[in-house]
């Protein structure tokens, strides 16, 4: 299994409240991305980075940051969490066209 | 518009029958896309790629691109219960350096 991890894998939140998701890679990729899966909606990106320092805004970036200080570690951060928030979020991890990318586990976010 | 488009479904077939899924895309700059299989609750999990027009296949699995058209196509083989899932479809552009995923189709295959 590529070495993925996100934390927390679960958590619940209250309206309002900042919340920091983290996805941690062992593998050395250059890319990561964040992604969020409703029902019906598929995956849809939120933020990605494409180097150290190196990230871009997605499809659905509003109410998002994201930070990428070192190759391993791509943080999402939620400034002010809503209920439209509620999500699972995705971690993916990899090296570009003509490469797999690989999922964490996810992570279920309920804002309440 | 999306820039990945698939018919999110459901699509029902019966075991052993062929199973085809579609997608299309909007930035002509992808240059290469992907199959995952997500089964629910699950992460998504690679089927296979196909960076050249034409067809590539993989054991039970076909995909077939055709970039002047922007569509690729998953055809699986000899379903099986096992296969249902949902399927999405995404495409990586290498200008903007991101990977963009539809909407997914979901596919039932009952004996």
């Amino acid at each position: 299994d590529a070495g993925i991890t996100q934390s927390p894998r679960h958590k619940v939140t209250e309206t309002g409240t900042p919340v920091t998701l983290r996805c941690h890679q062992t593998e050395n990729h250059r890319y990561m991305y964040w992604y969020r899966q409703d029902p019906g909606h598929g995956l849809r990106l939120i933020h990605y980075s494409y180097g150290v320092k190196d990230t871009d805004k997605g499809e659905v970036s509003d109410g998002y940051s994201v930070s990428r200080s070192k190759t391993e570690d791509f943080l999402l951060t939620l400034e002010s969490a809503t209920s439209s928030q509620t999500s699972v979020y995705f971690c993916a991890i990899g090296q570009g066209a003509n490469t797999e990318a690989f999922f964490g586990q996810g992570t279920r976010l309920t804002v309440v | 518009q999306k820039e990945v488009e698939q018919n999110s479904g459901p699509l029902s077939v019966p075991e052993g029958a062929i199973a085809s899924l579609n997608c299309t895309y909007s930035d002509r700059g992808s240059q290469s896309f992907f199959w995952y299989r997500q089964y629910s609750g699950k992460s998504p999990e690679l089927i296979m790629f196909i960076y050249s027009n034409g067809d590539k296949e993989d054991g039970r699995f076909t995909a077939q691109l055709n970039k002047a058209s922007q569509y690729v196509s998953l055809l699986i083989r000899d379903s099986q219960p096992s296969d249902s899932a949902t399927y999405l479809c995404a495409a990586f552009s290498g200008g903007y350096n991101k990977l963009i995923f539809g909407a997914g189709t979901r596919l039932a295959v009952h004996p």
